[in-house]
């Protein structure tokens, strides 16, 4: 079965970085995208970027641009997601999700990010 | 960006009961090559990652219960519960996945009376 296992809980201070992967089985991992996305406490799901596992193409959003980076090791199926100078408002839980096409199948069980001074 | 917008924002309904929540898009997600509705349904419950429930607008995802249904296209959809059972407490969100960013509503969240 599809299962998508992500590294556990961060706490972080204010203009650090923190790297959270995501290790893929139970599929072809170059055959799907990784999406990332993200729910700030008690709020809603904010997509955050997509990567394909086949050839590393990257799609960011805007509002990141510039301090998100995500990659694939296809040698041991895992993406990351890394988040640059962060901010107390990047407080959340992140998750990653596989892609069909744009359409989110699959999430991984989330990991928590703290960023607090 | 596509601005989705869910209602109500929550939603308290009787076991056995319908549940509807509607999901409005700004732009139409209706890709006219295929006639396909690019829109997707999740459930969240508290402390778990969104399901899937139901893709191309209208299709379950293989294991959801057929009381669950999709319907709508264009700009407009709904999501039915035809009769709520208790573990179908949960936080509903629709997203668009037609163009970048992918975006979701806000969220409903089902409550029972």
């Amino acid at each position: 079965q599809v299962q998508l296992v992500q590294s556990g809980a961060e706490v972080k201070k204010p203009g650090a970085s923190v790297k959270v992967s995501c290790k893929a089985s139970g599929y072809t991992f170059t055959s799907y995208g990784i999406t990332w996305v993200r729910q700030a406490p008690g709020q809603g799901l904010e997509w955050m970027g997509w990567i394909s596992a086949y050839n590393g193409n990257t799609n960011y959003a805007q509002k990141l641009q510039g301090r998100v980076t995500m990659t694939t090791d296809t040698s041991t199926s895992t993406a990351y997601m890394e988040l640059r100078s962060l901010r107390s408002d990047d407080t959340a839980v992140y998750y990653c999700a596989r892609c069909k096409g744009w359409l989110i199948d699959y999430w991984g069980q989330g990991t928590l990010v703290t960023v607090s001074s | 960006d596509i601005v989705m917008t869910q209602s109500p924002v929550s939603l308290t309904v009787s076991l056995g009961e319908r549940a509807t929540i509607n999901c409005k898009s700004s732009q139409s997600v209706l890709y006219s090559s295929n006639n396909k509705n690019y829109l997707a349904w999740y459930l969240q419950k508290p402390g778990q990652p969104p399901k899937l429930l139901i893709y191309w607008a209208s299709t379950r995802e293989s294991g959801v219960p057929d009381r669950f249904s999709g319907s709508g296209s264009g700009t407009d959809f709904t999501l039915t519960i035809s009769s709520l059972q208790a573990e179908d407490v949960a936080v509903y969100y629709c997203q668009q996945y037609y163009s970048t960013p992918l975006t979701f509503g806000g969220g409903t969240k089902v409550e029972i009376k």
